[in-house]
């Protein structure tokens, strides 16, 4: 089956932390993208990159990187600078020639205590 | 920059009514309009879309008309069912962008 994935699906962590959400998508897209999700605000851009070994910043990059070593993974790593990381974020994908229909993964809910 | 507009929600409507939520837009470039529809738990999926003024997207029983003279997008069903129970995100994208930017999102609850 072609998708994207997302793990975990709940994060749990302590003030101070840095932790990296995963992101896995077997579509052979080249671009990938990552957004945050909180109440009322709609998905905000994060990170997106059109191909491998390179990434912009979307909106709201600062507290976040990424990397993009490979064309199906892009990880995302949430910072102890990022003020008020708890949040629902999602990962997606889409074809170079597409890149307006992005398939989406299911989203990892982070939590931080 | 480029915006999208959607109304608040929630709406909540009865199983078999007619459903309407508005999306208006401002764009720099000409834009292709979309709808994405969330279910409880999951990732955002495409439900229907339009790429040039006056195109009609369809799915699931769902449409929206591109209007250019009115800037908007409107999502429509004659008759909803329960399991359309989501949320709605309408949603733009420019060539000059490179980058969907999405509304804020409606959520619908459809009871019976």
């Amino acid at each position: 089956d072609g998708g994207i994935t997302q793990s975990p699906k709940y994060l749990f962590r302590k003030e101070g932390q840095n932790v990296t959400l995963s992101c896995e998508q077997n579509l052979n897209h080249d671009a990938m993208y990552w957004y945050r999700q909180d109440p009322g605000q709609g998905l905000r851009l994060i990170y997106y990159s059109q191909i491998v070994n390179d990434f912009q910043k979307g909106d709201i990059a600062e507290g976040y990187s990424v990397s993009r070593e490979k064309k199906e993974s892009f990880p995302l790593t949430v910072t102890s600078a990022q003020k008020n990381p708890t949040a629902f974020y999602l990962c997606a994908s889409a074809s170079s020639t597409r890149a307006h229909e992005q398939f989406f993964g299911p989203g990892t809910r982070l939590t931080v205590l | 920059g480029d915006s999208v507009t959607q109304m608040e929600g929630p709406v909540t409507l009865s199983e078999e009514a007619f459903l309407t939520i508005n999306c208006t837009y401002t764009a720099t470039g000409y834009p292709s309009l979309f709808w994405y529809v969330q279910y409880p738990g999951e990732g955002l999926q495409l439900l229907l879309k339009a790429t040039k003024a006056d195109d009609k997207g369809s799915n699931k029983g769902f449409e929206a008309t591109y209007r250019k003279e009115t800037t908007s997008f409107h999502l429509e069903k004659g008759s909803v069912q329960v399991s359309d129970s989501a949320v709605y995100f309408c949603a733009l994208f420019t060539g000059t962008a490179s980058k969907l930017t999405f509304g804020t999102g409606t959520r619908l609850q459809v009871t019976l």
